[in-house]
């Protein structure tokens, strides 16, 4: 059982260019997220979704966009990357929303640095 | 907004001991509260949670304990090992909205 993964682990881009983070899970879970982490700092949510069609925005969801077209799979987009961009991406799932459902199982990560 | 956050960013701990570490909320409405543990390049893993109708929950070697009255959450960790070490975040669930993390605690255990 895989779980979250994510992929790429590691990418460079280089200011203006564009890409797309994509995060699978095998769990059959409704709700999918992705968030930023920053040296020093906590987990800051960028978007989520609440099941497959569906999205929604978080803390930080400027100059990002995702979409939720299969119920596995939660990919993120950066149209025109930014060096405030810069950032290690967690994607993470859960099944629903009650007391064990909120508990969010993560990805291994994927560091971006934007040139 | 409201927010989580932690009263001590490092906590340096010799191998045996306990670990205490301290977290503050500040939304009265949450109702159930994650600590989660990272390890150096890797996503955050669950430890332990608790809802809002108890004071104190225990794992393999972990407490979490929950104060109402001041908002105050600590997660204790008996006998700290090396591979302790870690980033420690508590999350919460203010209502009907996603989880808010923590800036979180970094544990160095002391051989």
């Amino acid at each position: 059982n895989a779980g979250v993964t994510q992929t790429p682990k590691f990418r460079v881009l280089k200011t203006g260019q564009s890409m797309t983070l994509l995060c699978a899970q095998d769990m059959n879970h409704e709700y999918m997220y992705w968030y930023r982490q920053d040296p020093g700092m906590g987990l800051r949510l960028i978007h989520y979704s609440v099941g497959e069609g569906t999205t929604a925005k978080g803390e930080v969801p400027d100059g990002y966009n995702v979409s939720r077209l299969k119920k596995q799979n939660f990919l993120l987009g950066l149209e025109s990357a930014a060096p405030s961009q810069t950032s290690v991406y967690f994607c993470a799932s859960n099944p629903f929303r009650d007391s064990l459902g909120n508990i969010q199982y993560f990805g291994a990560g994927t560091r971006l640095s934007v040139l | 907004g409201e927010s989580v956050g932690l009263h001590l960013p490092t906590l340096s701990v010799q191998e045996g001991d306990n670990s205490i570490i301290n977290c503050a909320y500040s939304n009265s409405a949450s109702d159930y509260f994650i600590w989660y543990k990272q390890e150096s390049g890797k996503g955050p893993q669950f430890i332990i949670d608790i809802r809002s109708n108890m004071d104190k929950r225990q794992g393999q070697r972990v407490t979490v304990l929950l104060n109402k009255t001041v908002k105050h959450l600590t997660l204790q960790i008996a006998a700290t090992q090396p591979g302790d070490s870690a980033v420690y975040f508590c999350a919460e669930i203010p209502g009907n909205t996603p989880l808010v993390f923590g800036k979180g605690t970094r544990l160095s255990v002391i051989a």
